[in-house]
């Protein structure tokens, strides 16, 4: 079957636009995550959504960064007034619930 | 919290040569533990995982035990192969028992 899927593979933005990233996990999937993995580092867990249900968000470095899942399908990364900072790969994984995860490929965001 | 210590690379074997990557945790409790892969070019994916003390994950060759004595669950694989070149991530789950906690990663390089 179809793994997960993240939209756009690569961006590119200047400093201060906002960009979204998208994610579509497995279908059938409750448990959503997303990391943020900086270049030759592990992944870092941003966030976690149970259906619709953002039930954790300790890892979000700041208020600019903001994700979604209103039909507790597909996910949305949204980060305003990006920094240089925030240049990294943001990979969306998927799981049944308390399952194994699932990687997407990854978004891959580099801020000038 | 739970974290997680992993053996620095790069590793540079050649083929057929044994490999172990050594990979300790600390946690509340005993958290699923996990080995992931990561390809060039590719995105993560799972390798093996062990979910109760003792237990022996294994796959394409790789073998784990989770070991709660010594709260290790070092990767190992009798004959390694140029193919095997990649970074291995070692993972438990957090407390919470939902996201995981990556190490830096280890580079393995096989030559022939």
């Amino acid at each position: 079957g179809a793994g997960v899927s993240q939209s756009p593979r690569y961006k590119v933005a200047k400093r201060g636009q906002d960009v979204a990233l998208r994610c579509d996990p497995i279908s059938g999937h409750v448990s959503l995550f997303w990391y943020q993995q900086a270049l030759g580092q592990g992944p870092e867990f941003l966030t976690y959504f149970q259906n619709e249900a953002q039930l954790d968000k300790s890892g979000l470095p700041s208020d600019r960064f903001f994700a979604e899942r209103p039909e507790g399908s597909v996910s949305t990364l949204k980060i305003q007034r990006t920094q240089q900072e925030d240049s990294a790969v943001y990979l969306c994984a998927s799981s049944s619930s308390r399952g194994t995860q699932y990687f997407g490929p990854g978004t891959r965001l580099t801020v000038l | 919290g739970n974290s997680v210590t992993q053996m620095e690379g790069p590793v540079t074997l050649s083929e057929e040569a044994f490999l172990t990557i050594n990979c300790t945790y600390t946690a509340t409790g005993y958290p699923s533990l996990f080995w992931y892969v990561q390809y060039p070019g590719e995105g993560l994916q799972l390798l093996l995982k062990a979910t109760k003390a003792d237990d022996k994950g294994s796959n394409k060759g790789f073998e784990a035990t989770y070991r709660k004595e010594t709260t290790s669950f070092h990767l190992e694989k009798g004959s390694v192969q140029v193919s095997d070149s990649a970074v291995y991530f070692c993972a438990p789950r957090n407390q919470a028992g939902t996201a995981l906690i990556f190490g830096k990663g280890t580079t393995l390089s096989v030559s022939s």
